[in-house]
């Protein structure tokens, strides 16, 4: 029973516009969440982190909207570019168990130029 | 710089053998982690460490093992190799405060 969700495995933008990532969980002990960044033949890097206390959180191009009534997160690109086309994973970290972190299937994200 | 490498980036072995993927960081970082990735799963944890001669079982532990012996290094061993482990693995590693991890590049097994 997948604890986080992404349910959408790809997603095709236009550069320049908003890209718009989402992930649902039903953990309700889960705390702290993450979106990591991949490239083909690489691994994930880490991109932004929300802590539960907050419903937002921003870096440049990259925000992260919490809404943990509804148990789900959104990352947003805007505006897109073509080196944002990777695979998307959300990551959620639970409080009561150890910092270790669950996460999503993935999403494919396309920026078209 | 400080980094967390993989070896070897490919391998393919054939069902039954003894497979050990290897895990070496320069961070000096307590914890270390095994993920595979599969098609519409993401990332899965095999087995974790918290330090020097812990390992402790993830998701999907069954048919791999695991030892640490130093801090740089986390060995994942595919004791009977099978198809069901044909797989992408990441090996990651981060402080013991963090929650964010480094991953490795991968290494791609294909089990035959």
């Amino acid at each position: 029973d997948q604890q986080v969700k992404q349910n959408s495995p790809s997603l095709s933008v236009q550069e320049g516009r908003i890209s718009i990532l989402n992930c649902d969980y039903t953990n309700s002990m889960f705390d702290y969440f993450l979106w990591y960044k991949k490239y083909p033949a690489e691994g994930p890097t880490f991109l932004i982190s929300i802590s539960s206390i907050k419903d937002k959180n921003e870096d440049g191009r990259f925000t992260v909207f919490l809404n943990k009534s509804a148990k789900h997160l959104s990352l947003h690109i805007v505006p897109s570019q073509p080196g944002d086309s990777a695979v998307y994973f959300c990551a959620a970290r639970a409080n009561n168990a150890g910092n270790m972190l669950t996460f999503g299937g993935g999403t494919r994200l396309m920026v078209k130029p | 710089d400080a980094e967390i490498t993989q070896s070897p980036r490919h391998k393919i072995t054939e069902t039954g053998r003894q497979v050990t993927l290897a895990c070496h960081q320069t961070w000096n970082h307590n914890n270390m982690f095994w993920y595979r990735q599969d098609l519409g799963h993401g990332l899965r944890l095999i087995h974790y460490s918290y330090g020097v001669q812990d390992t402790n079982k993830g998701e999907v532990s069954d048919g791999y093992s695991v030892s640490r012996s130093n801090t740089e290094d986390l060995p994942l061993t595919l004791e009977s190799a099978a198809s069901s482990q044909t797989s992408v693995y990441f090996c990651a590693s981060r402080t013991a405060k963090n929650t964010e991890a480094f991953f490795g590049q991968g290494t791609r097994l294909t089990v035959v």
